[in-house]
């Protein structure tokens, strides 16, 4: 199956530092998705792209969508101790037709914040 | 507005026992996901449903897990008998039915921990 290689696996930086991670995938991705997951909570969507190339903002958040559609970063500015937690990339294959399709998760990026 | 919404948030019983883990889409939405989450696998899609019929349950590990959906807003996930590998984290998620080449983003619950001793 597809599988999404998220990196890096943990990131321990200063409050105010700008935060970068990404996704690679040997396969094309339809779409690119960035999750953050809480402790004792589900994953929250923070940003999709659905176009190869597409540059898309949040707040303090850009997320890429690569022109190949093997990869997407996530870059974070300014980070706050509220950043803190797990990133997860997501995408989904190429459709075969209609219909909604379940989601690859990368392992996910660990955010941890020194005051 | 209320989001997916997922019961029981934990549970534990003991091997052998059945397992019925239940999710409330969001209102409005017709694709439905369930998901286990572990610290070795990750996030690991199991099952979904467009329009309450099963698309695609490649993800589901064995015979012993069913999931059904028999109206818009509701999905259970029910293992039997259940075994102690089978403890994580169970993660439901609904989103808008694709179309036009957008996807919808799926929005999750906050997941039931299971833990089967």
């Amino acid at each position: 199956g597809q599988q999404l290689n998220q990196s890096p696996q943990s990131m321990f930086i200063q409050e105010g530092e700008d935060v970068s991670m990404n996704c690679t995938s040997s396969s094309i991705f339809n779409t690119w998705l960035w999750y953050k997951q809480d402790p004792g909570e589900g994953p929250v969507l923070l940003i999709a792209l659905y176009k190869a190339g597409e540059l898309t903002s949040n707040g303090r958040l850009t997320a890429q969508f690569g022109i190949t559609r093997k990869d997407s970063f996530l870059n974070i500015s300014a980070s706050i101790p509220s950043d803190v937690g797990i990133y997860f990339c997501a995408g989904t294959g190429m459709y075969s037709g209609g219909g909604a399709d379940g989601l690859t998760f990368g392992k996910g990026t660990h955010l941890i914040i020194q005051p | 507005d209320a989001g997916v919404i997922q019961s029981p948030r934990h549970e534990v019983t003991e091997m052998g026992q059945e397992v019925t883990l239940r999710c409330k889409p969001i209102s409005g939405h017709n694709s439905l996901f369930w998901y286990r989450q572990t610290m070795m696998r990750g996030l690991e899609l199991l099952i979904y449903f467009n329009n309450n019929v099963p698309i695609d349950d490649s993800g589901m590990p064995e015979d012993r897990f069913s999931a059904k959906m028999p109206n818009a807003s509701f999905s259970t996930l029910k293992i039997q008998p259940s075994e102690p590998r089978d403890s994580a984290v169970y993660f439901c998620a609904s989103s808008l039915e694709w179309r036009t080449g957008a996807d919808q983003p799926q929005h999750f619950g906050d997941g039931t921990r299971l833990s089967i001793l």
